[in-house]
This record gives structure tokens, C-alpha cells and sequence, in this order.
């Protein structure tokens, strides 16, 4: 079953600290790997997409890196601004299209 | 830039009254997505929509669901006899290929009461 891990589930941070969220997939075959920013009560948006040949993205202060051997991703914050208080969802998609989430990880930065 | 748009954004019922979600995709896109968030929980599928029929469904979507695009535009969730359990924030989502980049809109809440 195409399973999508994410950890830490929540995490606090202060103001202009970076931070690294985790995420493990079991999907296969995988096509590609998206990170969302999804702000309370709001649609998740799309920070990043990586396929299987690209290890790291960035978008601005995010970045995102994937090990396709390993099956796992992570996404850096770089110095934390309080509008990234929100949820990060990693979202995996295999060859068939189909999508899979992972729970989220709630960071909320403190000033 | 083009955006999904959703209607209502919040809605409240009362058990076992039917509720229609409206969505508008983005103009050249061609799949359809509903997915479903109760409270705390993560993003699930609902069901997905192209070429005027549903491509695939999740055992959420179940025979008090079901999807249409009437019109051309519109996208709609139609619940035909809500439950207490069907409180959640709706989102419908939409992309031009099948692979490509899923645009979301900002929700709909529905709470049955």
C-alpha cells in the first residue's frame, strides 16, 4: 500500500531559526514528489516539485530535497519568518497518476 | 493568476439534508478533483473527474456522493443526506494534465449539525 510518512507531526520554532521537516514514502512506482504549504482553513499551495532525478529545489527560503533510493524527502526552512506558521504536506505521486498525502507537519513560529 | 474557485465557503446543515459544493477549475484544465479534511486529520481523496466521468473514487465516496459539471465550468459535490461525519473542509482541485502541478481552491466548510 503507497504510504506517506511525515515527521515531526508538529513543531515550534523561533523567529529566523531554520528547520527541517521529514518525509518517508512507500509508493512505487513513483513518478514525483510535491511539498504544499497549507495555511490554516486554506488550500494547500505548492512550494516544490521534485521527479526522480533531481535531489534538492529551492524556492525561495525552502528547500526541498529527495533521495529516491532511500525514499525520503525533507524541506529546509531557512530563517523562519512568522508567515510560515502553517502545515507542510508531502504529497507523492506514482506513475499511475494517483496521489498519496501524509499527514502534515504543523510548524508555528514564535517572534 | 488563475485560481480555483469554491462556493459556498462555509455551509451548516442539518442531518440528512442534501448540500451541493460548487467549484470553479481553472479554465484549461481537464481533471477534477474533490478531496476532504475533517479537523486535524490529512487532505483525503474523494474522487477524481475527467473527459465527463468520474475516473476514480475512494471508499468515502460512497452512494451519498456524487459529481457533475453541468455546465462546462462549474464542478460540483453533491451530498445527498448528510451525516454528522461528513463535517469537514472540502477542497476541490484541479490540473491541466495528469501529472501536472494540482491547483486547490480554498475550501468549503461543511458542518452537519
Amino acid at each position: 500500500k503507497n504510504q506517506v510518512e511525515q515527521s515531526p507531526q508538529s513543531l515550534i520554532i523561533l523567529e529566523g531559526k531554520n528547520c527541517t521537516l521529514q518525509c518517508n514514502y512507500t509508493v512505487s512506482p513513483f513518478s514525483n514528489l510535491r511539498w504544499y504549504k497549507q495555511d490554516t482553513g486554506r488550500g494547500p499551495v505548492s512550494l516544490t516539485i521534485m521527479t526522480f532525478s533531481e535531489n534538492t529545489k529551492s524556492n525561495g527560503r525552502y528547500t526541498a530535497t529527495l533521495d529516491a533510493d532511500t525514499k525520503q524527502s525533507s524541506l529546509h526552512i531557512t530563517a523562519s519568518q512568522l508567515s510560515d506558521s502553517a502545515s507542510y504536506i508531502c504529497v507523492v505521486s506514482a506513475n499511475d497518476y494517483k496521489l498519496s498525502f501524509g499527514a502534515g507537519t504543523t510548524v508555528t513560529v514564535r517572534a | 493568476e488563475p485560481e480555483v474557485t469554491q462556493t459556498p465557503s462555509h455551509q451548516v446543515t442539518q442531518m440528512g439534508q442534501e448540500v451541493i459544493l460548487r467549484c470553479v477549475p481553472i479554465s484549461n484544465h481537464l481533471y477534477f478533483y474533490w478531496y476532504r479534511q475533517i479537523l486535524g486529520q490529512k487532505v483525503e481523496f474523494l474522487v477524481s473527474f475527467y473527459n465527463n466521468e468520474i475516473s476514480e473514487k475512494s471508499e468515502i465516496f460512497d452512494d451519498q456522493f456524487s459529481v457533475e459539471r453541468p455546465d462546462g465550468s462549474n464542478f460540483t459535490l453533491k451530498i445527498r443526506s448528510t451525516k454528522l461525519e461528513d463535517s469537514a473542509m472540502y477542497f476541490c482541485a484541479s490540473r491541466w494534465g495528469a501529472t501536472g502541478e494540482l491547483f486547490f481552491g480554498e475550501g468549503s466548510r461543511l458542518t452537519v449539525l
